[in-house]
């Protein structure tokens, strides 16, 4: 079974300050994708960034960023400038093809983030 | 907000009541998830439906009844709840089963079993 593992429960950042959240993850497959999802206080989860682990380039979006270390079967979450608004809980997902046409994607237990004026 | 919507947002219910919860996408998706959301745990899917067909149910206890009318729709039925059942229950759609790896997801049910 796939497993994620986000080992830091809590943490906190200054405002206009870079933090980086941690995900390892378990798998013996080749092909899979990874994803961060943003979960806002009382606030629909939406996705951040995604990376195919096909590709050797760290994926970017404004001021996301992910450090994918595919042999160390890392992926962790770069934000840079830290804003008020990315106070949040932060889940790290893996999606893998399960047979018979499907994907399973695989939750870690998030890292709350608080970002502090 | 994302075209995924859920109702009721919060639910309170005894543990002999029968209730339901409601999710209805726009996006035109073919694929529908209902996820157990606990306090320290990781999402855990429950149901997932593709094209209005059950795919996949991940050892969820009976008293959890899913049904989907359609393609934008998808229900949840509980019935005889136990306090352990209290969470937020989230819905999320993608575009069809074989192509989930962006899943929409809803803003929840929080449901409190007492």
């Amino acid at each position: 079974a796939q497993t994620v593992t986000q080992s830091q429960p809590e943490m906190s950042v200054q405002e206009a300050e870079t933090v980086t959240l941690s995900c390892t993850y378990d798998t013996s497959e080749s092909n899979y994708y990874l994803f961060w999802y943003k979960q806002p206080p009382s606030r629909q989860m939406i996705l951040v960034i995604r990376q195919e682990a096909y590709k050797q380039q760290n994926a970017t979006e404004n001021r996301f960023s992910v450090n994918f270390q595919k042999a160390a079967k890392s992926f962790s979450l770069k934000i840079s400038d830290s804003q008020l608004g990315d106070t949040a809980m932060y889940f790290c997902a893996f999606l893998q093809y399960s047979g018979a046409g499907s994907y399973q994607l695989t939750f870690g237990k998030g890292t709350k983030l608080s970002v502090i004026p | 907000e994302t075209g995924v919507t859920q109702t009721p947002r919060h639910l309170v219910m005894g543990m002999t009541n029968k209730k339901s919860l409601k999710c209805e996408q726009h996006l035109g998706h073919n694929a529908m998830y209902w996820y157990k959301q606990s306090a320290k745990k990781p999402l855990e899917l429950m149901f997932v439906y593709n094209f209005k067909e059950q795919t996949e149910n991940n050892s969820v206890p009976s008293r959890f009844s899913p049904e989907c009318p359609n393609s934008s729709h998808l229900f949840l039925h509980l019935h005889t709840l136990q306090p352990e059942d209290s969470a937020l229950y989230l819905c999320a759609s993608s575009q069809d089963r074989t192509n989930s790896y962006e899943q929409y997801f809803g803003p929840g049910t929080r449901l409190t079993v007492t």
